[in-house]
């Protein structure tokens, strides 16, 4: 089945200490971006990808970050979580047509993310 | 300062019902836009998209329709099912933008 997988689905963690949301799709895109969503102020793009070693920020980058090592696999890094870093999280793909993505994206099932 | 948080607009439509759920989009050079469903605890699905080339575009029981003029896209749902209650959010692409900007979402209940 073609499909984006997030993991954890829910994660509860402590200020400060580091963690790794991963994200896996297996529809050979080429790009791949991170959301958050927040009651009252929707989807907000995190980072994204064009393709492997390539990223980029979106609306709302500060205190994450990406890699995209392998086409498949595009993980969200908090290195040190703050409580404003609580929020619904979405990794999402498409393939590129023309150089640019087509953005019928695939949403994965999300992480909600705890900080205290 | 406080914030203070945007309501979700909400529609209600009787069940066998048509749906129509508007949305105003931003800038006017967007030429690629697409309608997405996220029901409650899931990710947001691809419903339909629409070019900007096209006034119209079917697909099977929805419709998108876009207006240029006044920078408005609705999606229309025929026969509106319990299955169809969920948020609906509109996104736009404009040119040069690496991503799309979606839209605030409204949520629709199916009353049975």
């Amino acid at each position: 089945e073609a499909q984006v997988t997030q993991n954890p689905r829910y994660l509860i963690t402590v200020t400060g200490k580091k963690l790794t949301v991963t994200c896996s799709q297996n529809m050979n895109h080429e790009y791949m971006s991170w959301y958050r969503q927040d009651p009252g102020l929707g989807l907000r793009q995190i980072y994204y990808s064009m393709n492997v070693e390539v990223t980029d920020k979106g609306d709302v980058p500060e205190g994450y970050k990406v890699s995209r090592k392998e086409k498949r696999n595009f993980p969200l890094i908090l290195e040190s979580p703050s409580p404003n870093q609580t929020s619904l999280y979405f990794c999402a793909s498409s393939f590129r047509s023309g150089g640019a993505p087509n953005y019928g994206y695939t949403f994965g099932s999300g992480t909600r993310l705890t900080v205290v | 300062g406080e914030s203070v948080g945007l309501h979700l607009p909400t529609l209600s439509v009787q069940e066998g019902d048509n749906s129509i759920i508007n949305c105003a989009y931003s800038n006017s050079a967007s030429d690629y836009f697409i309608w997405y469903k996220q029901e409650s605890g899931k990710g947001p699905q691809f419903i339909i998209d629409i070019r900007s080339n096209m006034d119209k575009r079917q697909g099977q029981r929805v419709t998108v329709l876009l207006n240029k003029t006044v920078k408005h896209l609705s999606l229309q749902i025929a026969a509106t099912q319990p299955g169809d209650s969920a948020v609906y959010f509109c996104a736009e692409n404009p040119p040069h933008y690496d991503k799309v900007i979606f839209g605030p979402g409204t949520s629709l209940s199916v009353i049975p």
